[in-house]
């Protein structure tokens, strides 16, 4: 069966451009989340989606990211302005519809994004 | 938050090796998860841990969950280079979830 994809899978882009990054979830699972991660580090929390609601964002690190799910499915991660501190691959997640505890996230291969 | 701190943060071993990687929380840990990550891929689980004392294995890998130390390890018998990554504890005290710091694991055939 399909898993989490991303698209694209790198991105250049020039400091100060706007970056949009897709993700699609695994049919029917309710809950979705946005990681960064830096080179060399683990992937850090963004942001967590239930179906169209944002419920947590409080890990975007400027109000130059933002993120929406409006159809609770596919959800895109918006980056405007980009520096080049947003150097870092982004992933995505999604879990199953009854998320109780020790659910599973499985995640997408990552958006590699670069910024010169 | 959370902070899982994992070692060594990198390892370099000669395949059939045996080897550990350890995962430790600041917090008391109520569940812990094992992903392996490569180059261009996504995280791939490994396996969850959810009571103390518990122990899983998935072929060659082995992991155990030590509540009162608020900590885990990874342990790979006999290591190949099918094994090489990065190996990240992650947590989940709530809707946020955590990750360790990462091991990158080279074997060497």
């Amino acid at each position: 069966g399909a898993g989490v994809s991303q698209s694209p899978r790198y991105k250049v882009a020039k400091r100060g451009q706007d970056v949009a990054l897709r993700c699609d979830p695994i049919s029917g699972h309710v809950s979705l989340f946005w990681y960064q991660q830096a080179l060399g580090q683990g992937p850090e929390f963004l942001t967590y989606f239930q179906n169209e609601a944002q419920l947590d964002k409080s890990g975007l690190p400027s109000d130059r990211f933002f993120a929406e799910r409006p159809e609770g499915s596919v959800s895109t991660l918006k980056i405007q302005r980009t520096q080049q501190e947003d150097s870092a691959v982004y992933l995505c997640a999604s879990s199953r519809p009854t998320r109780k505890d020790g659910d599973t996230q499985y995640f997408g291969p990552g958006t590699r994004l670069t910024v010169l | 938050s959370q902070e899982l701190e994992q070692s060594p943060q990198s390892l370099i071993v000669q395949e059939g090796k045996n080897l550990t990687i350890n995962c430790t929380s600041s917090k008391t840990l109520y569940g812990l998860y094992w992903y392996k990550q490569k180059y261009g891929e996504g995280l791939i689980f490994l396996m969850m841990l959810q009571k103390g004392g518990e122990e899983k294995s998935h072929e060659k890998i082995t992991a155990k969950l030590d509540e009162k130390k608020q900590q885990s390890s990874l342990h790979i018998t006999a290591s190949q280079p099918s094994h090489a990554g990065i190996y990240l504890c992650g947590a989940d005290p709530g809707n946020q979830f955590y990750f360790g710091t990462g091991t990158s694991l080279t074997v060497i055939p």
